[in-house]
């Protein structure tokens, strides 16, 4: 069964500190990889998504992710953290042609900004 | 241009009522998904709508039910509400068709509590 897994649930990192979030999926096919960011009681933001192509994708706010086959993970990272990235962070995976637009989610890793 | 916009924001509602939760895509985009989130399960996919047909379903009651309106907009009811129907609900709309996939762009999601 396709699924999606965040090892690590909370995360506290200072401020101006590297970040790497973790993200493993389990994936029959070539999957299409997304971040999305969530601030309390609020929607989803698309952080940054891998198609295909270069597998080191850029995103906004400063991230990037690296797509690595071989270890099915799409690591989420950032080289300088700001106090404004504390946030909930969701990793997901979804279907590649036709098949429609279900994503299947991580459970999230909530990350803390310590000044 | 516009996002994703739902509504109502929040919700109170009492068991055994029903609920009609409402959503309006980006313009454009032809496919609506919605999604529950509660702090135990995370984000769980519950429909998706494209082209006012159901194509893809997730493992819920069938007290969930939602519909597609030629403009794309698209509304969700849940009859018979139970206590664990408390959540967040989020809808994303994506331009899907054929085998071309880009990524979901999230409303800010109805919160729904139920007494």
């Amino acid at each position: 069964a396709q699924s999606v897994t965040q090892p690590d649930i909370h995360i506290t990192v200072s401020e101006g500190a590297s970040l790497e979030l973790r993200c493993n999926y389990s994936y029959g096919a070539t999957p299409y990889l997304f971040w999305y960011v969530q601030s309390p009681g609020q929607g989803l933001q698309l952080l940054l998504k891998y198609f295909s192509g270069d597998t080191l994708v850029q995103g906004i706010k400063g991230f990037e992710a690296e797509f690595k086959r071989s270890q099915s993970s799409f690591n989420l990272r950032k080289p300088s953290v700001h106090w404004s990235d504390a946030a909930e962070y969701f990793c997901a995976v979804g279907p590649s042609g036709n098949q429609g637009g279900k994503l299947i989610f991580g459970q999230g890793t909530e990350l803390s900004v310590k000044p | 241009k516009a996002g994703v916009t739902q509504t109502p924001r929040y919700l109170i509602k009492t068991r055994g009522q029903q609920v009609t939760l409402s959503c309006s895509p980006i313009s454009g985009h032809r496919s609506v998904s919605w999604y529950q989130q509660t702090p135990g399960q995370g984000l769980q996919f519950l429909f998706e709508y494209f082209s006012e047909t159901q194509r893809n379903k997730g493992n819920f009651p069938g007290r969930f039910s939602g519909r597609q309106f030629s403009n794309s907009r698209s509304e969700m009811n849940v009859s018979t509400l139970e206590l664990g129907d408390s959540a967040l609900y989020l809808c994303a709309s994506s331009l899907v068709g054929g085998i071309l996939y880009t990524e979901a762009f999230f409303g800010q999601g109805t919160r729904l509590t139920v007494v």
